[in-house]
């Protein structure tokens, strides 16, 4: 069965620090791989998504970049880290087809202090 | 773009009693699927139920349904018998051609005992 491994859980930040979020996904191939971020109370903001190796797209411009160097591994960093990072990252897959359902990972709660 | 409003932003029920949660989308896409989510205290993100736009018919998982109404671009969410458990935010999310999600901000359901 497919897994999502997202780490860590809780991540507290000084400001102009630098961030790695890692995100893996076991037991299938080519998945898309997706970023959202999700402010307190909010809803989720799609920040990347990638479709294959070394392909990356982003939705909105940020303080943030992704990379995918493997198939299954999606990274989500920043050189110098804002107050305005702040938030409950979450990585998430589907298998590549159209229209499938998102399956998700638990969550990064990052701190920016 | 496509945008998704969830007017309620919070809602409550008494347990084994029904709730409805709203939610109005804006897209150009012809072809898509709308999706209904749950975000239990945990934070993880967990599939309530999918709806194909093409179908008229509503979809419905146990004790979860939807109304959809594909010419209003209204999308709602029935929870029949409500339990304690259902007690979590719920997100509403049309997807688009490249399978990435829009979320609505989010109903906060509260079940009383």
């Amino acid at each position: 069965s497919q897994t999502i491994h997202q780490w860590p859980a809780t991540l507290v930040q000084p400001v102009g620090s630098p961030l790695s979020l890692e995100c893996t996904v076991e037991g299938t191939s080519n998945p898309n791989l997706y970023w959202y971020r999700q402010a307190a109370g909010r809803g989720l903001q799609l920040l990347f998504y990638s479709v294959g190796i070394g392909q990356i797209s982003s939705e909105v411009p940020q303080n943030l970049s992704a990379s995918r160097p493997q198939d299954r591994q999606f990274i989500l960093s920043s050189k110098k880290l804002l107050l305005s990072d702040s938030g409950f990252y979450l990585c998430a897959w589907t298998q590549g087809g159209v229209n499938e359902k998102l399956f998700f990972g638990s969550g990064t709660q990052l701190s920016v202090l | 773009a496509q945008t998704v409003t969830q007017s309620q932003p919070e809602m409550s029920v008494q347990e084994a009693e029904t709730v409805t949660l709203s939610c109005t989308y804006d897209t150009s896409e012809s072809d898509y699927y709308l999706f209904w989510y749950k975000q239990p205290p945990s934070r993880q993100m967990i599939l309530v139920i999918r709806q194909e736009a093409y179908k008229q018919q509503n979809a419905t998982e146990n004790r979860f349904s939807v109304n959809f109404q594909k010419a209003a671009k209204s999308f709602s969410l029935k929870i029949s018998d409500s339990q304690l458990g259902d007690a979590a935010m719920y997100f509403c999310a049309p997807n688009n051609a490249g399978n990435m999600l829009t979320f609505g901000g989010g109903t906060r359901l509260m079940v009383k005992p």
